[in-house]
């Protein structure tokens, strides 16, 4: 069973800089698993932030971007605002099935 | 504006069936291949099962495959989760989602509570 692992919790101040996560039970995770993230606030359904990596929807502010780094798909965002503490989910694709990762809990403090 | 609105919820016993509904509205609905994610109480998300735009190509997560069936009605703006054989991990808030392109949803609808239980 494929697994894949984000970190629980990241702590990030106003106005800082934070990268998320997303690493894949099978290695390395490659462009070819069409890495997207999505944030969540609570009672709200996920809001889809960047796919393929790196490409952001006509919605997703400029603070945040997505990479390939170190094996991983990455979501960092720079300049954190308020309203940028969330839960974020990373989901990876595996051919005919796709996998979310456990999330990310993002506090702004 | 594009629409995405869950019905078809509620609470049912294990071993008892339900059929989820998702009413598009606000795009070419037979354009676009659909998701079923879910999402347990706390816990992170999970997919369900996906759709082309022809039902010519449907996969399951292996949690749900021969118990669940996705399907949808392209006449009637409307994908559907037939669940049976329901379980209490089966307990989760139940989204469907629009893929705008390959690997790619925007789209999400509000989602829709289903809970098992005795």
């Amino acid at each position: 069973q494929t697994v894949v692992t984000q970190e629980p919790s990241l702590t990030v101040s106003p106005g800082g800089t934070v990268t998320l996560t997303c690493a894949s039970s099978t290695g390395a995770v490659t462009s070819g698993y069409y890495p997207n993230w999505f944030q969540q606030k609570p009672g709200q359904a996920p809001r889809p932030l960047i796919y393929s990596t790196s490409n952001k929807h006509s919605w997703t502010p400029a603070r945040f971007s997505g990479s390939l780094l170190g094996g991983k798909a990455a979501l960092t965002l720079s300049g954190v605002q308020p309203e940028d503490e969330a839960e974020y989910h990373c989901l990876l694709y595996y051919g005919g099935t796709q996998v979310f990762g456990g999330g990310t809990k993002l506090t702004v403090l | 504006e594009v629409q995405m609105v869950e019905s078809g919820g509620g609470l049912v016993k294990p071993g008892e069936s339900l059929r989820l509904s998702c009413a598009a509205s606000g795009f070419t609905f037979s354009s676009y291949s659909m998701k079923w994610v879910r999402q347990a109480p706390g816990k992170g998300l999970e997919w369900v099962s996906s759709i082309s735009t022809d039902s010519s190509f449907i996969n399951y997560a292996d949690s749900v495959k021969g118990r669940f069936t996705i399907s949808r009605d392209n006449a009637k703006n409307s994908l559907y989760l037939q669940m049976n054989s329901l379980r209490a991990e089966d307990t989760a808030v139940y989204f469907c989602a629009r893929y705008s392109g390959v690997a790619k949803s925007d789209y999400w609808g509000q989602g829709i509570l289903v809970t098992v239980s005795s």
